[in-house]
């Protein structure tokens, strides 16, 4: 049971376009929604949070959107840029438990 | 500022073999956590810990063992291993605040099963 689906599972955006993500939950208990940005023979690190009682949250050019009754949420990279090029999860969080999604490979091309 | 350190990055076991992969947080962190990344999988949950002496299992505990009997360790044990544990394993720690789960990871060790 996926209790995090998250697509697309690759993505290739020209450099200075918008990047989205998309993911949803069906838990209605997470209470805690991050996104995590992972290079290439890193760990992933966290890059931005949301909870479930506000409707977006910005930082920088990155941005999320949640939709509770939906129980969906996506991540906006505004003006891609070639260094965002990643691998991205969407998580969710209930009691300090951290489920993933599946990931999505983002290339971001000159 | 080291972090979560993970031991080692890189290992080779045959069928049958076990092995112990250390990781250790300097954060006084009390929660830890080990994840197994495979393609296309995202990561999964084998174990966690909420504190020294406390373990729970994850989504994917079969074949693997843990122990915490500090707050800074957290190694995770597989027996008699298996193809199919061929991965990358991540360790990782987060301070409990409630509502709030930043999770720290460790750079990852890669595992090959043969």
């Amino acid at each position: 049971q996926q209790q995090v689906k998250q697509s697309p599972q690759s993505l290739i955006v020209q450099k200075g376009g918008i990047s989205i993500i998309n993911c949803a939950y069906e838990n209605t208990a997470f209470d805690y929604f991050p996104w995590y940005q992972q290079f290439p023979g890193k760990g992933p690190a966290l890059l931005i949070a949301i909870r479930p009682d506000v409707s977006e949250k910005k930082e920088g050019r990155f941005t999320i959107s949640f939709n509770k009754s939906a129980k969906q949420f996506s991540l906006h990279i505004m003006d891609s840029q070639p260094g965002d090029s990643a691998t991205y999860f969407c998580a969710a969080s209930y009691h300090e438990k951290l489920t993933f999604g599946t990931g999505t490979r983002l290339t971001i091309i000159p | 500022n080291a972090g979560v350190t993970q031991t080692p990055k890189f290992r080779i076991l045959k069928i049958g073999q076990s092995m112990t992969l250390q990781c250790a947080q300097d954060m006084n962190h009390n929660y830890m956590y080990w994840y197994r990344q495979d393609p296309g999988m995202g990561l999964k949950l084998i174990y966690y810990s909420v504190g020294a002496g406390i373990t729970d299992k994850g989504e994917v505990p079969n074949g693997y063992n843990v122990s915490r009997s500090t707050t800074e360790d957290f190694p995770l044990r597989l027996e008699l291993a298996a193809p199919s544990q061929t991965s990358v394993y991540f360790c990782a720690s987060s301070h409990s605040r409630t509502g709030v789960t930043e999770a720290f990871f460790g750079q990852g060790t890669r595992l090959t099963v043969v």
